[in-house]
């Protein structure tokens, strides 16, 4: 167990729906990162928060947006799915922007 | 957009040592070498990284070579639960942006 939570675990929803997914960072972690992995991409890079400060962005489409809270917790908005949304994403955090991360076991989004 | 180059598959036997090699010849002074496994399709799982040092943890060894342009990953002794996606990634020292290659799937054998 990372200490990473992510809900929900799955997610099933249908083509131009909005989703959100969430994530808790281990205790102490100052930044969560977003990645996505489906079958044909491997895992790309999405989006880091350092407290609650957007730090780096990566391949995040412009439908995708996401936010760190005060308490330090994010959530993922994925809007206007599309079937090549599906996919596992994954939340991982850091206790620094530059220490080693610790990844969530993902949620699973199959968009129908 | 990886920064370094692995063998897509390897195979290893229960309770021999897994050694994983990976390329990235074009490491700068201010990148780590990091690894990380993950299982099936788990959350990937941090196992360690290095700068220029050998380094070693409870569950593996990272040899890094005296340029810094390859590393390997030993698993000391292989069990069928490190069967996996073993990814090498070179990142900055500044900040976690890591990106992903294919990386190489081990399988153990019995």
């Amino acid at each position: 167990d990372s200490g990473v939570t992510q809900t929900p675990k799955h997610l099933i929803t249908a083509t131009g729906q909005r989703v959100t997914l969430r994530c808790s960072p281990r205790s102490g972690d100052l930044s969560v990162y977003w990645y996505q992995q489906s079958l044909d991409q491997g895992l790309q890079f999405l989006i880091q928060y350092y407290n609650g400060e957007e730090r780096a962005k990566g391949n995040i489409l412009e439908r995708f947006s996401a936010q760190q809270f005060p308490d330090l917790h994010s959530e993922l908005n994925l809007s206007s799915l599309e079937l090549g949304d599906s996919a596992l994403y994954f939340c991982a955090s850091s206790a620094r922007q530059n220490t080693e991360a610790f990844f969530g076991q993902g949620t699973r989004l199959t968009v129908v | 957009d990886a920064k370094t180059t692995q063998p897509p598959s390897m195979d290893c036997a229960e309770g021999r040592a897994a050694n994983l090699p990976c390329n990235h010849s074009t490491i700068s002074g201010n990148e780590y070498v990091y690894w990380y496994r993950q299982i099936h399709s788990q959350g990937p799982q941090y196992i360690i990284h290095g700068l220029k040092n050998n380094e070693t943890n409870e569950m593996a060894s990272l040899i890094i070579t005296e340029d810094r342009k390859s590393s390997t990953l030993i698993l000391p002794h292989a069990t069928l639960r490190d069967t996996a996606v073993y990814y090498c990634i070179v990142r900055p020292f500044s900040n976690n942006d890591m990106r992903f290659g294919a990386g190489t799937r081990l399988t153990v054998k019995p």
